[in-house]
């Protein structure tokens, strides 16, 4: 078990270019979560999947983002048009819905810096 | 709506001291609370978690939090600080299952 992994780590864009960033879960989590981080405050939710599918989608989230978890198992974060309010720390997280593990805690990611320039 | 609130943005203690980091929470149903520790430049670490067992809990590190429902909080101590301790904490509330709704964060200043 390697815990939960993202790539990239960092991002630099310009305003208006697409990006996507990817989480690799930990492999026998079914729950996917999507955080956004942006300077000095906490994480705010984006959205979670469970196995493939999408369960919940923040306000936050505007129709220039998309995520999807086609197998259940990695997830990737689309954003398009791309402008400077998106900079920001993107953490994934990952967890178990059910079993004898921890099925309340979420693991996290080292994150996905993205900077828009 | 759930939501939590965390007193204080910084806090500087002296190495050997009293570490207090103050989470108050509102929820309209049971809560699960949680405290995670961030380094800079990284993810977040689960340092300990409260759900609906002892109210007392204990973590990793030497950290421990009080669940007191009266008070609606969820104050996170360790009795001596290290200078390892330095970092961004944050409290979170959730109602299980779910998404996690973070308080502001904490940073903690440790000095020689």
């Amino acid at each position: 078990d390697t815990g939960v992994s993202q790539d990239p780590r960092h991002k630099i864009t310009k305003r208006g270019q697409n990006v996507t960033f990817r989480c690799d879960p930990i492999s026998e989590h079914n729950r996917l979560y999507w955080y956004r981080q942006t300077l000095g405050q906490g994480p705010e939710f984006l959205t979670y999947f469970q196995n493939e599918a999408q369960l919940e989608k923040s306000r936050l989230l505007s129709d220039r983002f998309s995520a999807e978890r086609p197998k259940g198992s990695f997830s990737t974060l689309e954003i398009q048009r791309t402008e400077q309010g998106d900079s920001a720390m993107y953490l994934c997280a990952s967890s178990l819905s059910w079993g004898s593990g921890n099925p309340y805690e979420q693991y996290f990611g080292p994150g996905t810096r993205l900077t828009v320039t | 709506a759930q939501s939590v609130t965390q007193l204080g943005s910084h806090v500087s203690v002296s190495e050997g001291a009293l570490v207090l980091l103050r989470c108050n929470y509102s929820s309209s149903v049971p809560p699960y609370l949680f405290w995670y520790v961030q380094y800079p430049n990284q993810g977040l670490q689960l340092l300990l978690k409260y759900t609906s067992a002892a109210t007392l809990v204990k973590g990793i590190n030497g950290f421990e939090a009080e669940f007191k429902k009266s008070e609606t909080s969820f104050h996170l101590t360790k009795p001596s600080a290290h200078m390892s301790d330095a970092a961004e904490y944050f409290c979170a509330v959730s109602t299980g299952f779910q998404k996690l709704v973070f308080g502001t964060g904490t940073r903690l200043l440790v000095s020689p």
